[in-house]
């Protein structure tokens, strides 16, 4: 079955640290893959996607992914945390038509 | 960027009733896709329309069921509230049916059964 798995519910980070919020997916074919940043009260912003070429992939606000299919991980990263980058990450996978499939989310707290 | 508005925000409803939930697609976009986001887990598919039919479902009972009209926005029927209907439902719009489009969400309506 198709899954995707958020190791971490929360981290916390200081301001200007690096980031790294990891994702595994279970898919059988080629996924699809998508990061989505939620602040709270809000709907859900895409962050960047990958369908396939280049396995690293630049997404808004300064973030970044890299898909690696022998492990079937899609961690964002960010250089440089901001304040305002606290919110819940969502990542998430679909085979293309209509269902896509959402991990549990990580909750990032930013400390100044 | 958005576009794609829901109403009401907030809902509180009891056990038992009926509850409608709207929301409005982005301009331009055809699909709308339901999804619900209960406390503390990521959104599930509830199910898709795209061009006012029903395009696939996920595992949700028929008591939820949706609408969507020619100018496609769309509605989400709950039946018979049970106290796990409690979430954040979420809707989301795409330009077209297809495996490169992604999502546009609104900001959600809160609904919560008592």
């Amino acid at each position: 079955a198709q899954s995707v798995t958020q190791p971490d519910i929360h981290i916390t980070v200081s301001e200007g640290a690096s980031l790294e919020l990891r994702c595994n997916y279970s898919y059988g074919a080629t996924p699809y893959l998508f990061w989505y940043v939620q602040s709270p009260g809000q709907g859900l912003q895409l962050l960047l996607k990958y369908f396939s070429g280049d396995t690293l992939v630049q997404g808004i606000k300064g973030f970044e992914a890299e898909f690696k299919r022998s492990q079937s991980s899609f961690n964002l990263r960010k250089p440089s945390v901001h304040w305002s980058d606290a919110a819940e990450y969502f990542c998430a996978v679909t085979s293309g038509t209509y269902k896509y499939i959402f991990g549990t989310g990580t909750r990032l707290k930013v400390l100044a | 960027e958005t576009g794609v508005t829901q109403s009401p925000t907030h809902l509180i409803k009891t056990r038992g009733q009926q509850v409608t939930l709207r929301c409005s697609s982005q301009s331009g976009h055809n699909t709308v896709s339901w999804y619900q986001q209960a406390l503390g887990q990521g959104p599930q598919f509830i199910f898709q329309y795209y061009r006012e039919e029903e395009n696939g479902r996920g595992n949700f009972p028929p008591r939820f069921s949706g609408l969507q009209f020619p100018n496609y926005s769309s509605e989400l029927n709950v039946n018979a509230l049970e106290l796990d209907d409690s979430a954040l439902y979420l809707c989301a719009s795409s330009p077209a049916q297809g495996k490169n489009e992604k999502l546009f969400f609104g900001s959600g309506t809160q609904l919560s059964v008592l």
